[in-house]
């Protein structure tokens, strides 16, 4: 059974920065590519910054390249989300999101974690 | 950039009736690259629908998707309450490599 368990979210002043994880289990994880996907209070789903399964190759959506780099550890069978310069704007509940074979859409999802910037 | 437009944005039914789901592109997409999402109130998204027809594992048969070029459809041939949720639809573009979502169509009970 996949499972993906996400951490680290919380309250954090505007510039601040935070860093979440997840836990990934139930399937290879290095065959997979990954994603973060971002929902703000009462909106919709917004695609933030994905990974493939080697760790080589990024992308990340135009509002948050330069502040948030993505990563991988397919050791402990993590992906992170360094987050700096944290804006009111990224505030949102952020699901970490296992990607299909075809990488085209995400097909596992964690809950989420919650972040709020605010000051 | 490929925008996604869903509607209606909010559909009201009753159950056992036949929901019908728009999500149309502002320019062309491979209908392999189209696939939709359900999220229930306080849940992770589902995945319901990718390669614009082909249902996920553990999807009901009453789900379908269906479209190409730039008009997709999600039909839910005869709403069961569980369904009552909100819907996203998602294309992937590769040149950028992005991933975009469409704005939801909430399916409430009338």
């Amino acid at each position: 059974e996949v499972v993906l368990v996400e951490s680290g979210g919380g309250l954090v002043q505007p510039g601040g920065s935070l860093r979440l994880s997840c836990q990934a289990s139930g399937f290879t994880f290095d065959s997979y590519a990954m994603s973060w996907v971002r929902q703000a209070p009462g909106k919709g789903l917004e695609w933030v910054s994905s990974i493939s399964g080697s760790g080589d190759n990024t992308y990340d959506t135009d509002s948050v390249k330069g502040r948030f780099t993505i990563s991988r550890d397919n050791s402990k069978n993590t992906l992170d989300l360094q987050m700096n310069s944290l804006r009111a704007e990224d505030t949102a509940l952020y699901y970490c999101a296992k990607q299909s074979l075809r990488r085209t859409e995400f097909d596992f999802w964690g809950q989420g974690t919650l972040v709020i910037v605010s000051s | 950039e490929i925008v996604l437009t869903q509607s209606p944005g909010t559909l009201s039914l009753s159950p056992g009736e036949r929901a019908t789901l728009s999500c149309r592109a502002s320019q062309s997409i491979s209908s392999g690259y189209l696939c939709w999402y359900q999220q229930r109130p306080g849940q992770a998204p589902r995945l319901l629908t990718y390669g614009a027809s082909t249902r996920a594992a553990g999807v009901p048969d009453r789900f379908s998707g269906s479209g190409s070029g730039t008009d997709f459809t999600l039909t839910i041939s005869r709403l069961e309450p569980e369904d009552f949720a909100v819907y996203y639809c998602q294309q992937y573009g590769n040149s950028p490599r992005v991933w975009t979502f469409g704005q939801g169509t909430r399916v409430e009970v009338k």
